[in-house]
């Protein structure tokens, strides 16, 4: 079973508009971390969230990139404005529950397509 | 120097081959090390693990190299179904840093 699911699966949106996509954990989570997958390149870490706030973030994650968990649940990456270039797979991860280890799964994505 | 480096291939191997692949990575304090598998406009999947005194999970053995900075994969006996990218993960202080990856292409 995953330890997250991921809404919607395909988003396609014009460019300018905003995005956003969300991540549903099964489980009580308090580290989250977004990445996104360009077509054809390797996946890149986008932000980390630690008990409601952000707790490191990359250069990728620019002023238009913003993350909340609205209702202490769901997770929420937004994209206020969008380019061209954002069109990619995004991935949310958790690390498993219980278990000492450094890992991180992996919910479905969300492929966004920017016209 | 990229963080985690692999090489693409693609390598295409008969179903039954042992194949093997590399990684290297650029940060001497990273402490913790993956291989994952992608299969196609997929989410990574975590395969194993990788430990220093190695570590083998069926047909699957991983090795690390501190003192070189590499780590492989050697997958024995392959399967169509290996058919894949495998990734070469490590975590950097919480978040995963990952290579581009090496696409197995397994044929009948």
């Amino acid at each position: 079973e995953p330890e997250v699911t991921q809404t919607p699966s395909h988003q396609v949106t014009q460019m300018g508009q905003e995005v956003i996509l969300r991540c549903v954990p099964i489980s009580n989570h308090l580290y989250f971390y977004w990445y996104r997958q360009i077509l054809g390149q390797k996946v890149e870490f986008l932000v980390s969230f630690y008990n409601n706030e952000i707790s490191e973030k990359s250069e990728i994650f620019d002023d238009q990139f913003s993350v909340e968990r609205p209702d202490g649940s769901n997770f929420t990456l937004k994209i206020r404005s969008t380019k061209l270039e954002d069109s990619a797979m995004y991935f949310c991860a958790v690390p498993p529950k219980g278990v000492g280890t450094d890992t991180q799964y992996f919910g479905p994505g969300t492929r966004l397509t920017v016209l | 120097r990229k963080e985690v480096e692999q090489d693409p291939g693609p390598f295409n191997v008969p179903e039954g081959a042992t194949v093997a692949f590399n990684c290297t990575y650029s940060n001497s304090a990273s402490q913790s090390f993956f291989w994952y598998r992608q299969d196609c406009r997929k989410e990574p999947k975590l395969l194993m693990s990788v430990y220093s005194s190695g570590n083998e999970d069926g047909r699957f053995t991983a090795q690390l190299n501190r003192a070189s900075q590499y780590i492989s994969l050697l997958i024995r006996d392959s399967k169509l179904s290996d058919s894949a990218t495998y990734l070469c993960v490590v975590n950097d202080i919480g978040k995963l840093i990952f290579g581009q990856g090496t696409t197995l292409q397994v044929k009948p």
